[in-house]
């Protein structure tokens, strides 16, 4: 079964690095997400992507954070200059149609 | 906007207990409503899902109905075991307002006891 995958698995940078966590959604989808994840909480929506253009951002997605579709497969988000705060598990998504969402396995990313 | 609410927990019982898990949901129009498990460390797993009114979901023992005139989405399972001991989400995605995107709730930790 197609799956979604994320790579690093975990990412451990210093504040004010940059950071860009990589996402290979299912090859026919069309709309993609990131969504964060603070330890012990609930998982909170970042951003939607759809036809190469941002369709939707919380208010979490600050002028810090961008994502892109550089290519055909893959969908990265990019931290520009981390803080402590942003230390969370990062969950990228994609679908084909609205009925469910594949999430991909996470990247837990540690800001020290 | 959206939005799910879930029983607090965290849930503790006995292993062969009776779980309940409580949720209800605010959307416009009619969204698709998942149920999400967690084990620690790793990833968000799909349990269940139902994708309109009356549709039941279920897996692994787990069910739940979707209840349009509560906005409801309980998730029940008749016997516990000390394996479903996990974090439980419930989410809608689907409704009018940016279509694909999921909401979800608190979560709901369970222990399950031998």
């Amino acid at each position: 079964e197609p799956e979604v995958t994320q790579t690093p698995s975990h990412q451990v940078t210093q504040m004010g690095q940059e950071v860009i966590l990589r996402c290979v959604p299912i090859s026919n989808h069309l709309y993609f997400y990131w969504y964060r994840q603070i330890l012990g909480q609930k998982v909170e929506f970042l951003v939607s992507f759809y036809n190469n253009e941002i369709s939707e951002k919380s208010e979490i997605f600050d002028d810090q954070f961008s994502v892109e579709r550089p290519d055909g497969s893959n969908f990265t988000l990019k931290i520009r200059s981390t803080k402590l705060e942003d230390s969370a598990m990062y969950f990228c998504a994609s679908i084909q149609d609205l009925y469910e969402q594949y999430f991909g396995p996470g990247t837990r990313l540690t800001v020290t | 906007g959206d939005s799910v609410t879930q029983m607090e927990g965290p849930v503790t019982l006995s292993e062969e207990a009776f779980l309940t898990i409580n949720c209800t949901y605010t959307a416009t129009g009619y969204p698709s409503l998942f149920w999400y498990v967690q084990y620690p460390g790793e990833g968000l797993q799909l349990l269940l899902k139902a994708t309109k009114a009356d549709d039941k979901g279920s897996n692994k023992g787990f069910e739940a109905t979707y209840r349009k005139e509560t906005t409801s989405f309980h998730l029940e399972k008749g016997s516990v075991q000390v394996s479903d001991s996990a974090v439980y989400f419930c989410a809608l995605s689907g409704s009018n307002t940016n279509a694909g995107k999921s909401t979800f709730g608190d979560g709901t930790t369970l222990t399950v006891k031998p």
